[in-house]
């Protein structure tokens, strides 16, 4: 089984400063990969960045970046710069690889507010 | 190019009512998932398809609740004798593949039907 946690049901952060959105996880998969979506009042889950469990560096992809910490079970994201179009909410989300039950569906935490202040 | 698509986007219905939510994937995509967003949620998977059969419908919350890909494209999700409990955004996903390591095979969401039951 997985489980998703993120504990920052909102978060404000002011245009261009940068804001960390926690995330924590479980499960009993040895090889996953863990996701960030976004997804704006329009309801479109939006894919922002990945991080593999086996990955030696964290990930990065453009202002996104991921601070995984794999002995505390953390992936937590980073946006740097923060836009106003930057608020949205936000899912972390996991999935197992290599066989199992748990190889293609994500498990989703229930999503953190951004609102970014002009 | 065309994203996943998903008719109706919004669907109002009354209590004990049939109701049909079509998913269109993106083109040459074999893997469709379907999965369940409440209120206040992060999505929740529902059904997953390889080509035309459900591989895995072990979210459908019960046998109210039925999907099918006749022809291993576009699917349709259905839902017998709706109930108020059955209000929820329907988020389909699609991907080249379900089983692989790499972000590369990223599940990507259309922009979900909003179900309403009266």
């Amino acid at each position: 089984a997985q489980k998703i946690t993120q504990t920052q049901p909102g978060m404000f952060v002011q245009e261009k400063e940068a804001v960390t959105l926690d995330c924590t996880y479980d499960t009993s998969d040895q090889s996953y990969g863990l996701f960030w979506y976004k997804q704006p009042s329009s309801g479109e889950m939006i894919f922002l960045i990945y991080q593999g469990s086996y990955d030696e560096q964290n990930a990065t992809e453009g202002r996104y970046s991921l601070n995984f910490q794999k002995a505390r079970k953390s992936a937590n994201l980073v946006i740097s710069a923060s836009q106003l179009g930057d608020s949205a909410m936000y899912f972390c989300a996991m999935r197992g690889f290599w066989g199992g039950g748990s190889n293609y569906k994500l498990t989703f935490g229930k999503g953190t507010l951004l609102t970014v202040n002009p | 190019g065309a994203g996943v698509s998903q008719t109706p986007s919004n669907k109002v219905t009354e209590k004990g009512k049939y109701v049909e939510l079509r998913c269109d994937p993106i083109s040459g995509h074999t893997a469709l998932y379907w999965y369940r967003q409440s209120l206040g949620q992060g999505p929740e998977f529902l059904i997953y398809f390889q080509g035309t059969g459900a591989a895995d419908d072990s979210g459908l919350p019960n046998d109210r609740f039925f999907a099918v890909r006749p022809e291993g494209s576009v699917s349709t999700l259905k839902i017998q004798r709706t109930e108020r409990g059955d209000s929820a955004v329907y988020l389909c996903a699609s991907s080249q593949k379900a089983i692989s390591g790499g972000a590369y095979n990223e599940q990507f969401f259309g922009p979900g039907t909003r179900l309403t039951v009266l």
